[in-house]
């Protein structure tokens, strides 16, 4: 498996409800990343927690981080059809090459009207 | 402007040919990255730039080149284009000596290669 996955792959919600996205990770980080991804366009950055942070809000968003468990959750809360997006985490990690992103697969949130 | 701008936009070649994508940046960013994004398989690391004098090859270099001709600009050639290099291809920037890891993406490159 990578060293970000997210989870579930796809998920679909009616505008106003609660989307919660998952990431699972497998080495020790530095911090965090959650990015957006309109289709076809470039990725976003939306929120960065650090490896001694617990949770983050941003309007919205709210990140938490569980490095014991290896993973992080982002929460959009009443959200909008314009949520509708693929949502990436990154993991920083600083290892003897130097510091690296790495990216997940992402997941796939549609918003119905 | 947009912050991280590349061209062209979209790009149909042929196998064999030579291609070029190209990327500037305003914000004054040492660090230049450019990425690979297939469908389910999130993005990829092609290669990354520390600075001008810095070039180091990503996950899946074989095939590319890249150029870092000054901090504002980093291209990436495809030398002679094969079928499977077709994907969305996109240049970001960073700045952690700022001590902030977040990247900034250009709006992408969708290459075809027939």
């Amino acid at each position: 498996s990578q060293q970000g996955e997210e989870d579930p792959q796809a998920l679909s919600i009616q505008e106003g409800e609660n989307a919660t996205m998952n990431c699972s990770y497998k080495t020790s980080i530095n911090n965090l990343q959650w990015y957006r991804q309109n289709s076809g366009r470039g990725l976003v950055h939306l929120i960065l927690i650090r490896s001694n942070e617990r949770e983050k809000h941003s309007g919205r968003l709210r990140v938490t981080l569980d490095t014991s468990k290896k993973s992080s959750s982002l929460l959009i809360t009443a959200s909008r059809a314009a949520d509708t997006a693929s949502y990436f985490c990154a993991t920083g990690l600083r290892n003897t090459g130097g510091f690296k992103t790495i990216f997940g697969a992402g997941t796939r949130l549609f918003v119905k009207a | 402007d947009a912050d991280v701008t590349q061209t062209p936009r979209n790009r149909i070649t042929k196998t064999g040919k030579r291609i070029m994508l190209e990327c500037s940046q305003t914000k004054g960013h040492d660090r230049m990255y450019w990425y690979r994004q297939d469908p389910g398989l999130g993005l990829r690391l092609i290669y990354y730039s520390f600075d001008v004098k810095d070039i180091n090859k990503g996950e899946i270099s074989d095939g590319y080149s890249v150029s870092r001709q000054a901090q504002a600009k980093f291209s990436l050639s495809l030398e002679s284009a094969i079928p499977n290099q077709t994907a969305l291809y996109f240049c970001a920037t960073s700045d952690p000596g700022t001590g902030y890891y977040g990247y900034t993406f250009g709006s992408g490159t969708r290459l075809t290669v027939v």
